[in-house]
C-alpha cells in the first residue's frame, strides 16, 4: 500500500511569491493534517481537515490556507512568502479524528 | 495550552550503551501520547501510541512507558541504525482540537 505522498519534494521560491503544496493520504484515510517543521525544532500544527471540512487551525497567519478535495487529497497554500516560511512542510493522514497519524516525507520549501 | 518538553536535546551513545529519553507534558485531557522517529530530511515515522498512565509498549530495542506527567523512551543495547531524532507528541482533550503538540525532539547518535 502506498503511504502518504507529498509533492513536490523540494521547492525554491522568492519572497512575495505564492506556493501550493500537495498531499495524497493513505487509501481509506479521510483526515489530513498539515505541519510546519523548522530546522532543529519539532513540527507545529497548521491545519486539520476531515471529510473536506476544516476541523482545526493552528497559530499561523491568514497567508496560510488549505482545502481538502472529494478524494481526500489536500493542498496547502501559502501567499506572500517570507524568509521565515522556509521549512519542511509535513502532511499526516489518519483514518479518523483521534486515531494514529502517518506522516509523509514532506516538502522542503526554501524562500530566498 | 498543551506543552511538551523533551530532554536531553542530544544524546551520544556507544553501541550497546542503554539509555532513556524523557518527555514531560502538560495537557488537558490526554487522548494519546505518540512517539515518532525522524531521520534527516524525512517525515516522522510512527513508533508507539500510549493512552493511559502505567501503559508500556515495546518494539525491538525500544520500550515506551507513560505516567501522568511524563513518558520515557528506553533504548536497550542500541545499534548505529538507531541514530535518529526521536519526537514525542500529545493529543489533548477535544477542547484543544485535534492537533498533535510536539516537543523539540532528542537527537540520538549511536557510535560503533
Amino acid at each position: 500500500d502506498a503511504g502518504v505522498t507529498q509533492s513536490p519534494t523540494h521547492l525554491i521560491k522568492t519572497r512575495g511569491q505564492q506556493v501550493t503544496l500537495r498531499c495524497s493520504p493513505i487509501s481509506g484515510h479521510k483526515s489530513v493534517s498539515w505541519y510546519q517543521q523548522v530546522l532543529g525544532q519539532g513540527p507545529q500544527f497548521i491545519f486539520q481537515y476531515y471529510e473536506k471540512e476544516e476541523r482545526g487551525r493552528g497559530n499561523f497567519p491568514d497567508r496560510f490556507s488549505a482545502r481538502q478535495f472529494p478524494n481526500y487529497s489536500s493542498e496547502l497554500n501559502v501567499n506572500a512568502l517570507l524568509l521565515g516560511d522556509s521549512a519542511l512542510y509535513l502532511c499526516a493522514s489518519s483514518s479518523g479524528i483521534g486515531y494514529g497519524y502517518t506522516f509523509g516525507s514532506g516538502t522542503r520549501l526554501t524562500v530566498v | 495550552e498543551d506543552q511538551v518538553t523533551q530532554s536531553p536535546e542530544a544524546l551520544r551513545l556507544q553501541e550497546g550503551e542503554s539509555s532513556s529519553l524523557n518527555c514531560s507534558y502538560t495537557v488537558s485531557g490526554l487522548r494519546g501520547l505518540f512517539w515518532y522517529r525522524q531521520d534527516p530530511g524525512k517525515g516522522p515515522e510512527f513508533l508507539f501510541t500510549l493512552y493511559s498512565a502505567g501503559e508500556e509498549k515495546e518494539k525491538e530495542r525500544l520500550k515506551a512507558t507513560l505516567t501522568k506527567k511524563e513518558s520515557f523512551l528506553h533504548i536497550t543495547a542500541p545499534k548505529p541504525e538507531d541514530s535518529a531524532t526521536y519526537l514525542c507528541a500529545v493529543q489533548g482533550g477535544r477542547a484543544a482540537g485535534n492537533k498533535l503538540t510536539f516537543g523539540g525532539g532528542t537527537r540520538v547518535l549511536v557510535k560503533p
